[in-house]
């Protein structure tokens, strides 16, 4: 099975900052991936797909690039409401797989 | 909209069997997979396997094979997730999410709120 890793695990940053978060994958998957966002005590909602297609209904501030083995999900400026839970997953394959998800908290 | 709606929370002795429910609507309910993913307390998220609601056909994570078992009632537009010989492990969220109609598989575009399962003596 494809293993995602992502990192940082966590990360403390401001309002207004740039983020970036990556996840990289044991073996290539071309761009099969998929962002998702979590905040406590609420499922899981899609942002990106497909490595970098926005999912509809997703602020622009949210982008994702990357193909292989290494992909990236950037925030341009962040704002109160994503301090959350964010997770890569493998798509097209099976078993589906799910990173180790990177908490973004308010320095 | 789209909505999946889930049974409620369950506590179980270790051994025994649950059965969670998630009530579709909004959509067609035979036009897309439903998958389920559960997250333990403090954890990420684990595939556990899809249900395709028009032909009823399965796949599961090798992890829960002969331990899972999804349904579906298109009755009701309602998929079902059972899991038996449960133990204190199993205990976490079980999500269902529909899966989006894309030129890649495995999407989740909505996902149900979430059903408690707490396996405990």
């Amino acid at each position: 099975d494809i293993q995602l890793t992502q990192s940082p695990s966590f990360l403390s940053a401001s309002v207004g900052d740039r983020v970036t978060i990556t996840c990289r994958a044991s073996q290539g998957t071309g761009t099969d991936l998929a962002w998702y966002q979590q905040k406590p005590g609420k499922a899981p909602n899609l942002l990106i797909y497909a490595a970098s297609t926005l999912q509809s209904g997703v602020p622009s501030r949210f982008s994702g690039s990357g193909s292989g083995t290494e992909f990236t999900l950037t925030i341009s400026s962040l704002q109160p409401e994503d301090f959350a839970v964010y997770y890569c997953q493998r798509l097209n394959s099976y078993p589906l797989t799910f990173g180790g998800g990177t908490k973004v908290e308010i320095k | 909209q789209v909505q999946l709606v889930q049974s409620g929370a369950e506590v179980k002795k270790p051994g025994a069997s649950v059965k969670v429910s998630c009530k579709a609507s909004g959509y067609s309910f035979t036009g897309n997979y439903i998958h389920w993913v559960r997250q333990a307390p403090g954890q990420g998220l684990e595939w556990m396997g899809w249900v395709n609601p028009h032909s009823g056909d399965t796949n599961y994570a090798q992890k829960f094979q002969g331990r899972v078992t999804m349904t579906r009632d298109t009755s009701i537009s309602t998929a079902h997730m059972e899991l038996r010989r449960l133990r204190s492990d199993d205990t976490a969220i079980y999500y269902c999410a529909r899966e989006v109609v894309t030129s890649v598989t495995g999407v989740f575009d909505s996902w149900g709120r979430g059903t408690l399962v707490t396996v405990s003596s």
